[in-house]
């Protein structure tokens, strides 16, 4: 949807390089969240942040840091890419509580690392 | 901390077929989302509710707050509704991190 945009949608890298992910919103949302999707899995919180400054861990952060300089942006970096972190990463945006969905996704990045 | 558990995993039907998936969860909450994943597509928000039944066009999401149980309806599919559903609950209650469920996937044959 408009509103929210990831950047690169696809990447190969190799292991050990570090890699950084953009999102980057338009709605003015105060709650952004990165995710992993794997086989298998259901989506899995890497990173979310409440705020500029404001971020924290979810359940898979290791190997992974996140930086919310402004509103509209948040970044995922992997510090030393690794084969296991080879998965479709989801960025996420939640509105307010009274909006009708809640949860609006970026269009996801497919990273590779060989 | 919640836990969400869908079935079926894989559903297959005939256009027209009335189609339910449903979703349970372990930890009372705010509310519930439903969301759906084309294949190599990105995830589109579906529903979100708290209590009682939402529509929107051929598709209908019901919750049973007590029964800590929700279900997803389509009546009358299509062969575009193929894709794969996914339920999400908070993580705690009236937090705004969600837990997902693994997902349906539905294929709608012609």
């Amino acid at each position: 949807d408009a509103g929210i945009t990831q950047s690169p949608r696809h990447k190969v890298t190799e292991t050990g390089t570090p890699v950084t992910l953009r999102c980057h919103q338009t709605e003015n949302h105060r709650y952004m969240y990165w995710y992993r999707q794997d086989p298998g899995h259901g989506l899995r919180l890497i990173h979310y942040s409440y705020g500029v400054k404001d971020t924290d861990k979810g359940e898979v952060s290791d190997g992974y840091s996140v930086s919310r300089s402004k509103t509209e942006d948040f970044l995922l970096t992997l510090e030393s890419a690794t084969s296991s972190q080879t998965s479709v990463y989801f960025c996420a945006i939640s509105g307010p509580r009274d909006s009708p969905y809640g949860y609006t996704f970026g269009s996801g990045t497919r990273l590779t690392v060989v | 901390k919640n836990e969400v558990e869908q079935s079926p995993q894989n559903l297959t039907a005939q256009e027209g077929e009335f189609i339910t998936i449903n979703c349970s969860y372990s930890v009372g909450i705010s509310a519930l989302h439903w969301l759906q994943q084309h294949p190599g597509g990105g995830i589109v928000s579906l529903f979100m509710l708290s209590s009682g039944k939402k529509k929107h066009g051929r598709l209908i999401a019901t919750i049973n707050i007590q029964e800590k149980h929700s279900s997803l309806h389509i009546t009358a599919s299509h062969p575009r509704d193929s894709a794969v559903y996914i339920c999400a609950v908070p993580a705690f209650y009236n937090t705004d991190k969600l837990i997902f469920g693994t997902g349906t996937r539905l294929q709608v044959f012609p």
